[in-house]
């Protein structure tokens, strides 16, 4: 199985809600990513958890809180988000840390509009 | 720091033409390199990689090759179909888990 799940899909929400992207693999990667991608841009790093532990914080804003509850689950949860944080979310694992080829796996993507 | 360089996209070309997507990247020691690709409304697959120096990658008829002396790793296909009309995205992965992506080039394949 070297598939990483993604819900929902799609997702719209208002500025005030709080809403909650999920992100599964078993494939027993040890580090897994989110990633924000606009529409003709490559994707831009947010968060990368090794081991279950936030390793990496691209300065991203407190509305995007991360949450990793055990190796195989990867939770981005949304708070007051504003409407340029409307993008396509992308999670991402990797078998673990160090150099070498360690190809990230690449989810579906959750495609966010923020009204 | 890190950065790759991809050609400007679209590129548009017949089916059965030969495609090269041109990637140049600079590193500070020796990074693996990658190529994704992006079907419309999908997340990113890996397409091939390379690891160290005179590697080729392959993959559905794709190959590049890792040439430090040149810093390059071009894409090429010999003969593209219809289906092969995406969004390719060169990268580079040194250290720790961090990847560096280049800005994409997207293909237009036409019957």
């Amino acid at each position: 199985d070297t598939e990483v799940t993604q819900t929902p899909k799609h997702l719209v929400m208002g500025m005030t809600n709080k809403k909650s992207l999920k992100c599964e693999q078993h494939m027993g990667h040890r580090a897994m990513y989110w990633y924000k991608q606009k529409a003709k841009k490559p994707p831009e790093l947010m968060f990368v958890y090794s081991y279950e532990k936030l390793s990496i914080n691209e300065s991203v804003p407190s509305r995007f809180s991360p949450e990793c509850p055990n190796s195989s689950l990867l939770n981005l949860h949304l708070h007051a988000l504003q409407p340029e944080d409307s993008a396509l979310y992308l999670c991402a694992s990797s078998p673990g840390q160090g150099t070498g080829g360690y190809e990230q796996y690449f989810g579906p993507g959750t495609r966010l509009t923020v009204t | 720091g890190d950065s790759v360089t991809q050609m400007e996209g679209p590129v548009t070309l017949s089916e059965e033409a030969f495609l090269t997507i041109n990637c140049t990247y600079t590193a500070t020691g020796y990074p693996s390199l990658f190529w994704y690709v992006q079907y419309p409304g999908e997340g990113l697959q890996l397409l091939l990689k390379a690891t160290k120096a005179d590697d080729k990658g392959s993959n559905k008829g794709f190959e590049a090759t890792y040439r430090k002396e040149t810093t390059s790793f071009h894409l090429e296909k010999g003969s593209v179909q219809v289906s092969d009309s995406a969004v390719y995205f060169c990268a580079l992965r040194e250290g720790y888990q961090k990847v560096t992506f280049g800005t994409g080039t997207k293909l237009q394949v036409i019957p």
